[in-house]
């Protein structure tokens, strides 16, 4: 079984800021990892993901995030944000074979952008 | 192209009333299909899933059903709602072989 952390429930920023939101995972077996963007009372919109390959993976909106393996991370980055970015975004794990895309999710980081 | 219709986008409901809510998906076929829940800063849980017509998996126990009574047709269900099966109920679909799920807009369900 996978899980996911996001330790920051919350991240203030000040606009044209940078910002990282951290996100690590526990999974006895290869996965995939993603970065999904929900908007007030929406669904949620696939920012990123790490399939195989870079480690460094660019995402719609200026996203970034990177794979560090040894670390067990996937920390989403992005370094100038705007107020639009303000938003819940949550981190997701599943495993790379099988799993049926069954998705693991943390329990989201609120990043409110200020001006 | 794929489109995920979630109904309805809010409800109120009664505590003991029944609960029916529909999602569809629109240009694919045999897709996997989840319904999830997303509680205040819970983060969201994977309540069911189906491979297929008629296959339904449950990952939590709970008040609620799932079934899929066409391919491209998943319903959550209750019998009797409690106040905690109040939430953002969050219906999604995959490919097979791929990797991503795509996610309708969510109903937000207010038991009262």
């Amino acid at each position: 079984a996978q899980s996911v952390t996001q330790l920051d429930s919350q991240v203030p920023v000040f606009e044209e800021a940078p910002v990282e939101l951290r996100c690590n995972y526990s999974s006895s077996v290869s996965v995939y990892l993603f970065w999904y963007v929900q908007y007030p009372n929406q669904g949620l919109q696939l920012l990123l993901k790490y399939l195989s390959g870079s480690t460094l993976v660019k995402g719609i909106n200026g996203f970034e995030a990177e794979f560090n393996k040894s670390q067990t991370s996937f920390h989403l980055r992005k370094p100038s944000v705007h107020i639009s970015d303000t938003a819940e975004y949550f981190c997701a794990v599943r495993e790379a074979t099988g799993g049926g895309n069954k998705l693991t999710f943390g329990t989201g980081t609120q990043l409110k952008v200020e001006l | 192209s794929q489109t995920i219709h979630q109904w309805p986008a809010t409800l109120v409901q009664p505590v003991g009333s029944p609960l029916s809510l529909e999602c569809t998906v629109e240009g694919t076929s045999n897709p996997n299909l989840y319904w999830y829940r997303q509680a205040a800063g819970r983060g969201l849980q994977l309540l069911f899933y189906s491979v297929g017509i008629g296959q339904i998996s449950s990952e939590v126990p709970q008040n609620l059903s799932a079934s899929r009574p066409q391919d491209r047709q998943f319903i959550l269900s209750s019998k009797k709602l409690l106040l905690s099966d109040s939430g953002f109920y969050l219906c999604a679909w995959g490919r097979r072989l791929n990797t991503e799920a795509f996610f309708g807009q969510g109903t937000r369900l207010t038991v009262v």
